[in-house]
């Protein structure tokens, strides 16, 4: 069965730095996205991208994210000078013209 | 905004069946949702319904919909232990592109043997 894979499973940065998160959404799939979960809070929408293009983002998407599809299987989102709050599980999905399928998930520290 | 919300704790024994809760906000035509969570794992989509419908049966699953309290059940029948995970119920608008989720913020289900 096809499904959404997220690298790496867990990753630790250091306050400031730069972090890729990198996820290969389902093949015939056209829309992206990313979702967020704070230890113990809710799911948040990050962003969706469809057509190479952003459709849809959050306020908490702010000039601290970016999203890219460098080539036709990775969508990578990138958090540059990483704060402590950024602190999470980031799941990456993808969906045809129906449900979103999710990936297992990143979980991101930030020390 | 869209909200959603779910109490946040169930507890029930083996063999019996398990009910969790949903209201949300959004009046508009929807698309509701049901995600599992087990420990460590992603969300696996359980089950969805449309908003013009009032009930969805998917094996041990059934998914209750009433539109005018805006409240949205999921039955689960003949509870197993590997049924303890916590579900994330979640809406979506009808757009032409994509699906942006609302989730609530999950309902921890512990069943005890």
């Amino acid at each position: 069965e096809p499904e959404v894979t997220q690298t790496p499973s867990h990753q630790v940065t250091q306050m400031g730095q730069e972090v890729i998160l990198r996820c290969v959404p389902i093949s015939n799939h056209l829309y992206f996205y990313w979702y967020r979960q704070i230890l113990g809070q809710k799911v948040e929408f990050l962003v969706s991208f469809y057509n190479n293009e952003i459709s849809e983002k959050s306020e908490i998407f702010d000039d601290q994210f970016s999203v890219e599809r460098p080539d036709g299987s990775n969508f990578t989102l990138k958090i540059r000078s990483t704060k402590l709050e950024d602190s999470a599980m980031y799941f990456c999905a993808s969906s045809g013209q129906g449900e979103a399928f999710f990936g297992q998930g990143t979980r991101l520290t930030v020390v | 905004g869209e909200d959603v919300e779910q109490s946040l704790f169930l507890s029930v024994r083996e063999g019996d069946s398990s009910v969790i809760n949903c209201t949300y906000t959004d009046s508009s035509s929807t698309y509701l949702y049901w995600y599992k969570q087990e420990p460590g794992a992603g969300l696996q989509l359980l089950t969805y319904i449309f908003s013009n419908m009032d009930m969805k049966q998917d094996q041990r699953l059934t998914v209750l919909l009433n539109k005018k309290d805006k409240h949205l059940s999921l039955r689960i029948a003949d509870t197993q232990t590997g049924d303890s995970a916590i579900y994330f119920c979640a809406e979506s608008p009808i757009k032409a592109a994509g699906n942006k989720l609302t989730f609530g913020g999950g309902t921890r289900v512990l069943v005890k043997p």
